[in-house]
C-alpha cells in the first residue's frame, strides 16, 4: 500500500514568493496533520483535518499560512509571502481514528532565501 | 498544561549493549504511547505502538508502560550501529486525535 505522499521534497525560494506544499493521505485515512520540524522547536502540529474539514488551526503561526483539503485524497499547505524564518522541514502525516498511530511522509524540506 | 518530556541526549550506548530510552507525560488520561524512530533527514517511523500497562516485544523492542507512575520506555536490546537516531515518543492524549510529541532523545551506538 502507498505511504503518505508529499510533494515537492525540496524547495528553495526567495523571501515573498508564494510556496504551495502538497500531501496525499494514506487511502482510508480521515485524519490529515501538517506538522513543521525545526532544531529549535521540534515537531510543531500546525493543522489538522477531518474528512476534508479543518479541527484545529491554533498551530498556524499566522496569517500567511493556510491550508486546504478539497477532496480525502489532496492537501495543500500555501505559504504566501514566505520569509526566511519559515524555513523547515514540513510533513504531512495521516491516520486512521482515535488512539491510532500516525503515518507520516516524506517531508518537504523548504529554504527561504 | 499537557506534556511528554524525553532527556535528549545524546545517549552513548556500547554496540551489543541494551539502550534504554525513557519518556515522562503530564496527563492522567492518556489512553495510547508511540515510540517513532527518526533518522537524520528523514521522517519519523513508527516503531512501536503500546496501548495497556505492561511490556510489549517486537524483536529487539520492548515498549513498557506504566500508568500510574506517568512513565514509557523502550528498550533496544543487542544495540547495532543502524539504531542511531533520534527516538520520539508520542502520546494520545483523551481518545483526541491529536499526538503530544516528546522533544526526542538521540541515541548514539558506539561500535
Amino acid at each position: 500500500d502507498a505511504g503518505v505522499i508529499q510533494s515537492p521534497r525540496h524547495e528553495v525560494t526567495e523571501m515573498g514568493q508564494e510556496v504551495t506544499l502538497r500531501c496525499k493521505p494514506i487511502s482510508g485515512h480521515d485524519y490529515l496533520f501538517w506538522y513543521r520540524q525545526t532544531m529549535m522547536r521540534g515537531l510543531e502540529l500546525l493543522i489538522y483535518f477531518n474528512n476534508n474539514v479543518p479541527i484545529d488551526d491554533s498551530g498556524m503561526p499566522e496569517d500567511r499560512f493556510s491550508a486546504k483539503m478539497p477532496n480525502a485524497s489532496f492537501s495543500t499547505l500555501k505559504i504566501q509571502p514566505s520569509e526566511p524564518r519559515d524555513s523547515a522541514v514540513y510533513f504531512c502525516a495521516s491516520t486512521q481514528g482515535a488512539n491510532q498511530p500516525q503515518h507520516f511522509g516524506d517531508g518537504t524540506r523548504l529554504s527561504i532565501l | 498544561q499537557k506534556e511528554v518530556e524525553q532527556n535528549s541526549g545524546p545517549l552513548s550506548v556500547p554496540e551489543g549493549a541494551i539502550a534504554s530510552l525513557n519518556c515522562t507525560y503530564s496527563d492522567r488520561v492518556s489512553q495510547s504511547f508511540f515510540w517513532y524512530r527518526q533518522y537524520s533527514g528523514k521522517s519519523p517511523e513508527l516503531i512501536m505502538s503500546i496501548y495497556s500497562n505492561g511490556d510489549k516485544e517486537d524483536g529487539r523492542f520492548t515498549a513498557q508502560l506504566n500508568k500510574a507512575s506517568q512513565y514509557v520506555s523502550l528498550l533496544i536490546r543487542d544495540s547495532q550501529p543502524s539504531d542511531s537516531a533520534t527516538y520520539l515518543c508520542a502520546a494520545a492524549m483523551d481518545s483526541n486525535y491529536q499526538l503530544i510529541w516528546g522533544a526526542g532523545t538521540k541515541l548514539i551506538i558506539k561500535p
